[in-house]
């Protein structure tokens, strides 16, 4: 059974901090790994989608890379924002039989201090 | 629509009653997901749409939970003889297709079973 494992569970920064979030998961027989924000009482929003032929995948100032022989992902937030401020999820499908399933992990919650 | 949507956003009903929760996916979508977010128990898979059809139902925690799509479009998820345990968001999502295409999420409905 896939477990996909977050570290740190929560995080705070000042402003203007580089950070890195780490994403785990235990079987590498993964389809796709997605990252995700959410924010208080709201729905998930998706940031990047790496497939797993790839190592990495940009978007402004966010960057995530995907090993995924040794199971692992890491979501880099340059320039931290108090905007920036929200749970951040990773989640990986794999294929079972027609289905793409997405396993999420229990997020690290993001505070960005002024 | 630009997005998923799905309503109601919050629902609130007495425990034994019967719930439906609508989604709307993205225009052109032909996958559809249903997951639920509660306390302690992060988020889970429910159950998935290609087309009008849902393969796989296992997630489904048990027989009071139901799921059916019309027209490839709309999905309802319906939860008979509500129980306590029920209570949580349920998150619906869609995708263009099942595989590796990104998942996209609604703003989720949240379910208070008294």
């Amino acid at each position: 059974k896939q477990e996909v494992t977050q570290i740190p569970a929560a995080l705070s920064v000042p402003e203007g901090e580089n950070l890195v979030l780490n994403c785990s998961f235990t079987d590498s027989a993964i389809y796709n790994l997605q990252w995700f924000r959410q924010d208080p009482g709201k729905g998930l929003t998706s940031l990047l989608l790496i497939q797993s032929s790839q190592r990495e995948q940009t978007s402004g100032r966010l960057n995530a890379s995907l090993d995924k022989s040794s199971g692992r992902s890491t979501l880099y937030i340059a320039a931290s924002q108090p905007g920036d401020s929200a749970t951040y999820l990773c989640a990986v499908s794999r294929i079972t039989g027609t289905a793409s399933k997405l396993t999420f992990g229990t997020g690290t919650r993001l505070q960005v201090t002024l | 629509g630009a997005g998923v949507s799905q309503s109601p956003s919050n629902k609130v009903t007495e425990k034994g009653k019967d719930v439906e929760l609508r989604c709307d996916p993205i225009s052109g979508h032909t996958a559809l997901y249903w997951y639920r977010q509660s306390l302690g128990q992060g988020l889970e898979f429910l159950i998935y749409f290609q087309g009008n059809s849902a393969p796989d139902k296992s997630g489904l925690p048990s027989d009071r939970f139901s799921a059916e799509r019309t027209g490839g479009s709309v999905s309802t998820l319906t939860i008979q003889r509500t129980q306590q345990e029920d209570s949580a968001v349920y998150l619906c999502a869609s995708s263009l297709a099942l595989g590796r295409n990104e998942q996209f999420f609604g703003p989720g409905t949240r379910l208070t079973v008294l």
